[in-house]
């Protein structure tokens, strides 16, 4: 089975300029999650979906930060502008049905540095 | 309000020791309990869960306990090999809360050849 697939990998950027993230979570997985990672803490959860509609954006700072799932598949994450604090991991995580007590399987994310 | 921790950020071990890593949550409502290990570079990756209902839970070289009555989990790895070297999160989940698992801070378990 294939796990979640993020891309990219790596990106560095400037204060103020716009990223996008992209997640493809493992087939049949109803429920997708974005997580932000910084340096020597958890995942924190910033946004979760249903097929495509949202269960919980109460952590995303949605004055920056937007996420979509339109066909309930495929997830693009955009942070614009970014600042320096959003440098971390962002993980991307999926997980069978609604997601209550089932495992999440997560990829190996997006590490974003912002200069 | 609610919050994972771990008792020991770094963890020491010979191979072929066993390892008991810790995790304490403040919120009693909490009903289910993953354990994940990320390597460098990594994603988490899934070990183990756990449900309130029980209190013991084993897999292949791992044991998880939960002590509700202390809001206390555990995670055993017998025989510890170099390959477990990583940096080992609890999570929590409660009924209602959709599937958000909320995160502890983490520990690092280096095993000693």
């Amino acid at each position: 089975e294939a796990g979640v697939a993020q891309s990219p990998r790596y990106k560095i950027i400037e204060k103020r300029q716009s990223v996008a993230f992209w997640c493809n979570p493992i087939s049949g997985h109803a429920t997708l999650y974005w997580y932000q990672q910084i340096l020597g803490q958890g995942p924190k959860l910033l946004i979760q979906f249903q097929n495509n509609g949202v269960v919980d954006d109460s952590q995303l700072p949605k004055d920056r930060f937007s996420a979509e799932r339109l066909k309930g598949v495929d997830s693009t994450l955009k942070i614009q502008p970014a600042k320096l604090e959003d440098s971390a991991v962002y993980l991307c995580a999926s997980s069978f049905g609604t997601g209550e007590h089932q495992p999440q399987h997560f990829g190996d994310g997006t590490r974003l540095s912002i200069l | 309000g609610e919050s994972v921790g771990l008792h020991l950020p770094t963890l020491s071990v010979q191979e072929g020791d066993n390892s008991i890593i810790n995790c304490a949550y403040s919120n009693s409502a909490s009903d289910y309990f993953i354990w994940y290990k990320q390597e460098s570079g990594k994603g988490p990756q899934f070990i183990i869960d756990i449900r309130s209902n029980m209190d013991k839970r084993q897999g292949q070289r791992v044991t998880v306990l939960l002590n509700k009555t202390v809001k206390h989990l555990s995670l055993q790895i017998a025989a510890t090999q170099p390959g477990d070297s990583a940096v080992y999160f609890c999570a929590e989940n409660f009924y209602g809360q959709g599937g958000k698992l909320i995160f502890g801070q983490g520990t690092e378990l280096s095993v000693k050849p």
